[in-house]
């Protein structure tokens, strides 16, 4: 199975700060990735999918690169409610699917 | 617009099996490349994908889960049922199934609202 690892798995970051939060896979998984944001009693939200392609209705500082085993997802200017866990999935043609760990952003 | 939406008991004993529907609406599992998955999540504790089944029956699981689980659809009903044997307290979970809009290369696009599943006796 492929595993995926998220670093940092939590952080402190104040309103205005440029994020990046890396996900790495276990393998290549070309660009079957997604990322998703999660509040606390929310259900997840998906932000990016294709590693890149923002989802529709989503800031556009939020953006999402790289392809095989290195992937990260950037908000370009931190908002309050960007304050929340996000999870990678990757989601390569053949199950089974995997979340990363998850990385939580909260206020510095 | 496309909506999911599970169902289930809130409470089950140890050693019990578990049973959960998810109803949706909005696309088909008869039309071909699309797929449903479920996925859990442990209170306070990350995501963990379960299973998927695809429009033409293929049917896939965890790793870890997959001698427990068994997801099978209705889909004139337009429902897909999961079933986990053997529950245990670490089963105690919200338990979501999300809709994958093609089997051969999308993610989880439409999810449903999670229902919160204790295993307690």
């Amino acid at each position: 199975d492929i595993q995926m690892t998220q670093s940092p798995s939590a952080m402190s970051a104040s309103v205005g700060d440029r994020v990046t939060i890396t996900c790495r896979a276990s393998q290549g998984i070309s660009n079957y990735l997604a990322w998703f944001q999660q509040k606390p009693g929310k259900v997840p939200k998906r932000l990016i999918y294709a590693a890149s392609s923002l989802q529709s209705g989503v800031p556009s500082r939020f953006s999402g690169s790289g392809s095989g085993t290195e992937f990260t997802l950037t908000i370009s200017s931190l908002q309050p409610e960007d304050f929340a866990t996000y999870y990678c999935l990757q989601h390569n043609s053949y199950p089974p699917f995997t979340f990363g760990p998850g990385t939580k952003v909260d206020i510095k | 617009q496309v909506t999911l939406r599970e169902s289930g008991p809130a409470l089950v004993k140890p050693t019990q099996t578990l049973t959960l529907t998810c109803t949706f609406s909005g696309f088909s599992l008869s039309t071909s490349g699309m797929c449903v998955s479920w996925i859990r999540q442990p209170p306070g504790k990350a995501l963990e994908w379960l299973a998927r089944i695809d429009w033409d029956d293929d049917k896939y699981y965890s790793t870890s889960l997959k001698t427990r689980l068994t997801i099978s659809k209705d889909t004139s009903k337009n429902q897909v049922v999961l079933t986990m044997t053997n529950m245990d307290p670490v089963d105690t979970a919200t338990y979501y199934c999300a809709r994958i809009g093609y089997c051969g290369g999308d993610d989880l696009d439409y999810w449903g609202q999670g229902t919160l599943v204790t295993v307690s006796s």
